[in-house]
């Protein structure tokens, strides 16, 4: 069974403080790596997909990497803006949907 | 372009009583998800719909639970009779093709309160 896991749960960075959210993943024949951003109140809202080791995106202050077994989302420089749950789920040939990990909660003061 | 579009947006319902939430997925997308995200399990599928026909129902959590997608446009997750441990936010989602490895697009969510 697919298992995508999260780390830190919860992340306090002061504006500017560059860091980087983990997500580790056991699949049965990755297809693809998703990253979400989840506001408060909201749906998730589609940031990357990645779909082979050694692959990397970028957008504004976000870049992904992935390897084999784990991908990272890196914060260059965070504004408060940045504050959100990142979400990270993938796509294997196990099925049809995403798996889910259970986020992480990114909090960017002034 | 429209987004998923979810009704209602919030709520309460008393237990027992029938709840029945709605979804219009993207337009010219085939794959349709029904999730729920809840703080101790994170988001979980529910039932995935592809070209209009329930493929994996598997992540129904009680016969309780169902849903219908009568076309291409409008898909219902109907909840009978509803308990308090149903509440959750309910993400309808949709996407082009088969899913797997294809970008999924959620709904702002139904956020159901059941008291």
């Amino acid at each position: 069974e697919d298992q995508v896991t999260q780390s830190p749960e919860a992340l306090r960075l002061q504006e500017g403080e560059s860091s980087s959210l983990n997500c580790s993943y056991t699949v049965s024949g990755l297809r693809g790596l998703f990253w979400y951003r989840q506001d408060p109140g909201k749906g998730p809202e589609f940031l990357f997909t990645l779909y082979s080791a050694g692959e990397e995106k970028e957008k504004e202050r976000l870049k992904a990497t992935l390897t084999k077994k784990e991908s990272f989302l890196h914060i260059t420089a965070p504004k408060p803006e940045d504050s959100a749950t990142y979400l990270c789920a993938v796509s294997s040939n196990s099925g049809y949907a995403l798996n889910f990990g259970k986020g992480t909660s990114l909090l960017v003061t002034p | 372009d429209a987004g998923v579009i979810q009704s209602p947006r919030h709520e309460v319902t008393e237990m027992g009583q029938e709840v029945t939430l709605r979804c219009k997925p993207i337009s010219g997308h085939n794959s349709l998800f029904w999730y729920r995200q809840t703080m101790m399990r994170g988001l979980e599928l529910l039932i995935y719909f592809n070209n209009n026909v329930p493929i994996d129902d598997s992540g129904m959590p009680e016969d309780r639970f169902s849903a219908k997608m009568p076309n291409a446009s409008f898909s219902t997750l109907k909840i009978q009779p509803s308990e308090p441990r149903d509440s959750a936010v309910y993400f309808c989602a949709s996407s082009i093709g088969t899913g797997g490895g294809n970008t999924i697009y959620f709904g702002e969510g139904s956020w159901l309160t059941v008291v």
